[in-house]
């Protein structure tokens, strides 16, 4: 099946830009969805079809992909962002295609 | 507004079958386009997608979980229901529900469409 990778932790100041990346095989080719969970909280879509961003979503937040990666970014960086990120694609590799998810990457507002 | 709760028991035994309903308002399954997903989170762990149910019946599975899961819909009380047999201790997690809405025409659903909107989620232990 298509796996997704994420860096575990991203680390950044207040104000600056925070980057976060999910690797696949040809993401680039695929629609990409990101999600942002606060502790105890559900997730929240904060980008979908790789560069769109819902109503009431910053415009800090934006996305990019390229043949391998796409990416996330949070420009302007705040404490309230402090939280995990997931991005997810669709899979249709398979017979059975189905929604992957990334493993998550925590961003902490140093 | 589009809502979306989830409920079931919090405790269940291994092996047994659990039963999550997710009770919808703010739109309606028969919507064309609209579906329902399932999704879980162990503690500490990432999101894991189960399944889906389309406006016009469709169902897809995780295939690793294909074969213990069943997705069903009840138009008539606007709710979505997931079946999870054999449970194991493994399967201790929060299990979410989430609102989809996504481009269609003659020949079927965009299966890519996002999950704008997710419920609380529920808590299911496995234990004996």
């Amino acid at each position: 099946s298509y796996v997704l990778t994420q860096p575990p932790s991203v680390s950044v100041a207040p104000g600056q830009t925070a980057r976060i990346t999910c690797g696949g095989n040809n993401i680039g080719s695929k629609s990409v969805h990101w999600y942002q969970q606060k502790p105890g909280q559900a997730p929240v879509l904060v980008i979908y079809y790789d560069r769109d961003r819902p109503t009431g979503i910053p415009e800090r937040f934006s996305g990019s992909d390229s043949a391998n990666t796409a990416t996330l970014t949070i420009s302007r960086v705040e404490v309230g962002d402090e939280a995990d990120y997931y991005c997810q694609v669709w899979d249709s590799s398979g017979s059975d295609p189905f929604y992957v998810f990334g493993p998550g990457t925590r961003v902490t507002v140093l | 507004q589009i809502t979306l709760k989830e409920s079931g028991p919090t405790l269940v035994k291994p092996t047994q079958t659990v039963t999550l309903t997710c009770t919808i308002s703010g739109f309606s399954l028969t919507t064309g386009g609209a579906g329902v997903d399932w999704i879980r989170q162990p503690p500490g762990k990432a999101l894991e997608w189960l399944a889906l149910i389309l406006w016009d019946g469709e169902k897809r599975y995780n295939p690793s979980l294909k074969s213990r899961l069943t997705i069903t819909r009840d138009t008539s009380r606007n709710q979505v229901v997931l079946t999870m047999t054999n449970m194991d201790p493994l399967d201790t997690a929060t299990y979410y529900c989430a609102h989809r809405h996504g481009y269609y025409d003659a020949s079927g659903t965009d299966p890519t469409s996002p999950l704008d909107t997710w419920g609380q989620g529920t808590l299911v232990s496995v234990s004996s």
